[in-house]
């Protein structure tokens, strides 16, 4: 059972462009995070939401708690947002997705 | 405020042996939890606490043991380590479950031979 599914699973991208990674969940949460983790590196907390739209820097996290979705996107992307980005919502516990891995080309 | 600490980064171990990961924290959260991160897969719970003397298991606690008698502290002991233990180890805490932001420790990757 996957409460949480992300896509895509892998994206390559080049220097500047838009990108835009999705999730989707199936059960009630009070909120959702997105997380990025470098290459052998932590987990680092990028947006917590529980309704709307948050933007910090060229980053923006939106939800739509209707559909169940939220999306992350990165404007003018710059190879050091190469990392992976894991949706995770959160209720009686943490469920967390697969995670999308993004490389950014130069 | 150092956030969260996990120690160590890096272990090797041998089949049967046990070994503590460390985890503490320093923003008096009462929620804190440890999961394990293999290859395709989401991070799996594998114990929490919601505080000092309270520890409830997760998804996958086979073979792992906790315990929490400070709100600070939270260490996962393996108690006979097996090659399917081979994973990264993170190290989670929050003010609760709900509605807020979770802070992870750095992570640790141990492979068991």
């Amino acid at each position: 059972k996957n409460e949480v599914e992300q896509s895509p699973q892998n994206l390559t991208a080049q220097e500047g462009e838009f990108i835009t990674i999705n999730c989707s969940y199936s059960v009630g949460i009070s909120a959702l995070h997105w997380l990025q983790q470098h290459p052998g590196g932590g987990i680092v907390s990028l947006f917590m939401l529980s309704s709307g739209k948050k933007k910090h820097g060229r980053l923006i996290a939106t939800i739509n708690i209707q559909e169940k979705h939220s999306s992350l996107h990165i404007t003018a992307s710059h190879p050091r947002d190469s990392a992976v980005y894991i949706c995770a919502v959160s209720g009686n516990q943490f469920y967390f997705g697969t995670g999308t891995s993004l490389t950014v080309i130069p | 405020n150092a956030g969260v600490t996990q120690t160590p980064k890096f272990q090797v171990l041998k089949t049967g042996q046990s070994m503590t990961l460390q985890c503490a924290q320093d923003m008096n959260h009462e929620y804190m939890s440890w999961y394990r991160q293999d290859p395709g897969m989401g991070l799996r719970l594998i114990h929490y606490s919601v505080g000092a003397g309270i520890t409830d298991q997760g998804e996958v606690p086979n073979g792992y043991n906790v315990s929490r008698s400070t709100t600070e502290d939270f260490p996962l002991r393996l108690l006979s380590a097996a090659p399917s233990q081979t994973s990264v180890y993170f190290c989670a805490s929050s003010y609760s479950q709900r509605n807020t932001e979770a802070f992870f420790g750095q992570g640790t990757r141990l492979t068991v031979v």
